[in-house]
């Protein structure tokens, strides 16, 4: 999982509760990403990140948020307008010609 | 807009067998492509990657890949499948940079089993 970390590794929250998964990397990369993984629908984009203090929608944003404020970090929060919160959430970084590299996940359930 | 099909769902290998796991892919120019594998409960793990040059590419554990630029096509490749080799594989594909960052694009992913 190289240099990216993501936690927690599980985490359970009741509907209507906002919550955040922490993304750390080490690598240097001014790029980082946001997916979210459903079973048989691949990768989802939710958001990116190309430079401290800018980020961009991906194909899902809705009901997420996002900053970057560090160059190492890039934390998603899961709003209450989520409709579907209940995922697997991945966090990428890369260089600019580079492939990603991903963290361990966030397996995330909401009830 | 840039599109990836990974065809099969589920491909069913022997132990010691060669294995192919199948990738086409759509985007204006030159693509960037990859390969990355995941095991359960896990990230993704790069495999390699097809940017220019050699249309054969070797990467991590054996793999390799052949670009086929007019079948537009990655498929991704091993001699002699192992057990161990058993889990979901990505294809994904990237256009050409124009100055900025590019989005990358994943296949809905190929899961492989690896029977002993």
């Amino acid at each position: 999982d190289g240099g990216i970390t993501q936690s927690p590794k599980y985490l359970f929250r009741k509907e209507g509760q906002n919550v955040t998964l922490s993304c750390e990397q080490n690598l240097n990369h001014d790029a980082m990403y946001w997916y979210r993984q459903d079973p048989g629908q691949g990768l989802r984009l939710i958001y990116y990140s190309q430079i401290v203090n800018d980020f961009q929608k991906g194909d899902i944003a809705e009901g997420y948020s996002v900053s970057r404020e560090k160059k190492e970090s890039f934390p998603l929060t899961v709003t209450s307008a989520q409709k579907n919160p209940t995922a697997f959430y991945l966090c990428a970084s890369s260089g600019r010609y580079d492939e990603q590299y991903f963290g361990p996940g966030t397996r995330l359930t909401v009830t | 807009a840039q599109s990836v099909a990974q065809p099969e769902d589920q491909v069913n290998v022997a132990e010691g067998n060669p294995l192919t796991v199948k990738c086409t892919y759509s985007v204006s120019g030159n693509p960037y492509l990859f390969w990355y594998v995941q095991y359960p409960n896990r990230g993704l793990q790069f495999l390699l990657k097809y940017i220019t040059g050699d249309n054969l590419v070797k990467g991590s554990y054996g793999f390799e890949a052949e670009f086929n630029k007019s079948q537009t096509s990655f498929h991704l490749k091993k001699p002699s499948a192992l057990v161990s080799d058993s889990a979901l594989y990505f294809c994904a594909v990237r256009a050409p940079n124009s100055g900025g960052y590019q989005i990358v694009t994943f296949g809905t992913g190929t899961k492989l089993q690896v029977i002993p």
